[in-house]
């Protein structure tokens, strides 16, 4: 069964800095994709940036960008010029033949 | 396009009572994915189900629970007999894809709260 991590539970950033979070996955399928959610306090999921696995050019959005690393199984999400309205739970997920989620990753924004 | 409809969007129950959470997919949708998200966890999938069939049902407690996404209308999570550990917020996304191949798109989710 596929599996997937996010090893901090919660991270912070101060406006305008940068700030990775990270997720590990386990799986034994070649061919499947990778996602990042953001989920607000109106628990509303949104997708923020997805990567597909046969691609080794890694996606970005803005100002969202993923460090994928096939062969590792991590995928990481990068936020620069973090601001206020990024703020919100983090949830990595995997897509194969099924849709596995991550735990979350608070990220709080100090201004 | 009108995106994925839940309702309600909260829910109170006292222990006992019966629970009906309803998903509407976005147009064109026919296939129907319930997840459940634990305070403090993430998403875990429920069932997935297309008009009038469950296809995969495998992350449904065996008891007290069942889905149905009929013909006509939206498609209906029903928890019988609620205890206080179903309290959680319930996701329905909708995909026009079959499986697990299409993006899917979520919806704002049910609160259903235990007392």
């Amino acid at each position: 069964a596929q599996t997937v991590t996010q090893s901090q539970p919660e991270m912070s950033v101060q406006e305008a800095e940068t700030v990775t979070l990270s997720c590990t996955y386990d799986t034994s399928e070649s061919d499947y994709y990778l996602f990042w959610y953001k989920q607000p306090p109106s628990r509303q999921m949104i997708l923020v940036i997805r990567q597909e696995a046969y691609k080794q050019q890694n996606a970005t959005e803005n100002r969202f960008s993923v460090n994928f690393q096939k062969a590792a199984k991590s995928f990481s999400l990068k936020i620069s010029d973090s601001q206020l309205g990024d703020a919100a739970m983090y949830f990595c997920a995997y897509r194969g033949n099924k849709l596995v989620f991550g735990a979350g990753t608070i990220l709080r924004v100090k201004s | 396009n009108a995106g994925v409809m839940q309702n309600p969007r909260h829910l109170v129950r006292r222990r006992g009572q019966e629970a009906r959470l309803r998903c509407s997919p976005m147009k064109g949708h026919s296939h129907v994915y319930w997840y459940r998200q634990l305070p403090e966890e993430g998403l875990k999938f429920m069932v997935y189900l297309q008009k009038e069939n469950i296809i995969d049902e495998s992350g449904m407690p065996k008891e007290r629970f069942s889905a149905e996404f009929p013909k006509e209308g939206p498609s209906i999570l029903r928890i019988q007999q609620v205890v206080r550990g179903d309290s959680a917020a319930y996701f329905c996304a909708s995909s026009p894809l079959a499986g697990f191949a299409g993006e899917q798109y979520f919806g704002p989710g049910t609160r259903l709260t235990v007392t």
